[in-house]
C-alpha cells in the first residue's frame, strides 16, 4: 500500500527567504506526483503535476523535482511571499485504481 | 469558464440519517472524483465516475455510494451516518480522468455529524 509523508509538518519563515518542502512515497511504481497548495475552508489547488519520466517541473517562483527510484520530491519556493501562506500537500498518481494519495500537508506560515 | 461547483456548502446532520452531496464539474470535464478529508486520516480517495460509470472505487464502506448523471453532475450519498464521517468532502473533476491529468478541486462540503 503506497504511504505518503511529507517534512516537516508546520513551517515558519520570514518573508523573502527562500524554502524547501519535502515528500516522500513507499512505492516508486507511480504515474505521477503533484502538488497543491490548500488555503484554509478550501478547495485544492493543483500547482505543479512531475509525470514519472519527468525529472521537474516550475511555474514561476514554484519548481518541483522527483527522484522516483528514491521515492521522493521536493517543492522549492522561491522569494517566499505572506500570500503563500497555506498548507501544501504532496500526491501520488499510482498503478492501481484508486485515485490519488495524499500526505498529511506542510502548515506553511510566511511572516511579513 | 466556471470552477467546480459543490453544493451545499455545509451540512449538519444527526447519526443515523442519510445526506446526499451535489457535485457539478467544470464545463466539458466528464471525469468527477469524490474524496473525504479528515484532521487524523487527511485526504483519502472515494471513488471516481466516468460516463456514469463507477471506474474506481477507494477503501469506503457500502454506506458511502455515488453516481453520475448524464451531464457529468455527480452526487455522493452517506447512509446511516456516524460521527466518524464527520469531514469535508471534496470533488474534482478533469476532463477524461487519464492518469496524468490535473485535477480541478471544488471548495467542498463540510459535513457535521452530532
Amino acid at each position: 500500500k503506497q504511504e505518503v509523508t511529507q517534512i516537516p509538518a508546520a513551517l515558519s519563515v520570514p518573508e523573502g527567504e527562500n524554502l524547501v518542502l519535502n515528500c516522500s512515497f513507499t512505492d516508486s511504481a507511480i504515474y505521477n506526483l503533484q502538488w497543491f497548495r490548500q488555503d484554509p475552508g478550501k478547495g485544492l489547488t493543483s500547482l505543479l503535476l512531475i509525470q514519472s519520466s519527468q525529472r521537474e517541473q516550475t511555474s514561476g517562483r514554484l519548481n518541483a523535482s522527483l527522484d522516483k527510484s528514491s521515492g521522493r520530491s521536493t517543492l522549492y519556493i522561491a522569494a517566499s511571499q505572506p500570500g503563500d501562506s497555506a498548507t501544501y500537500l504532496c500526491a501520488v498518481k499510482g498503478g492501481g485504481a484508486d485515485g490519488l494519495t495524499f500526505g498529511k500537508g506542510t502548515h506553511l506560515i510566511i511572516q511579513p | 469558464k466556471a470552477g467546480v461547483t459543490q453544493t451545499p456548502r455545509y451540512l449538519i446532520k444527526t447519526r443515523g440519517q442519510q445526506v446526499t452531496l451535489s457535485c457539478s464539474p467544470i464545463s466539458g470535464h466528464r471525469s468527477v472524483s469524490w474524496y473525504q478529508q479528515t484532521p487524523g486520516q487527511g485526504l483519502q480517495f472515494l471513488f471516481e465516475y466516468f460516463s456514469e460509470t463507477q471506474r474506481n472505487k477507494g477503501n469506503f464502506p457500502g454506506r458511502f455510494s455515488g453516481r453520475q448523471f448524464s451531464n457529468s453532475r455527480s452526487e455522493m450519498n452517506v447512509s446511516t451516518l456516524e460521527l466518524g464521517d464527520s469531514a469535508l468532502y471534496l470533488c474534482a473533476s478533469s476532463p477524461e480522468g487519464g492518469a496524468n491529468e490535473k485535477l480541478f478541486f471544488g471548495s467542498g462540503t463540510q459535513l457535521s455529524v452530532l
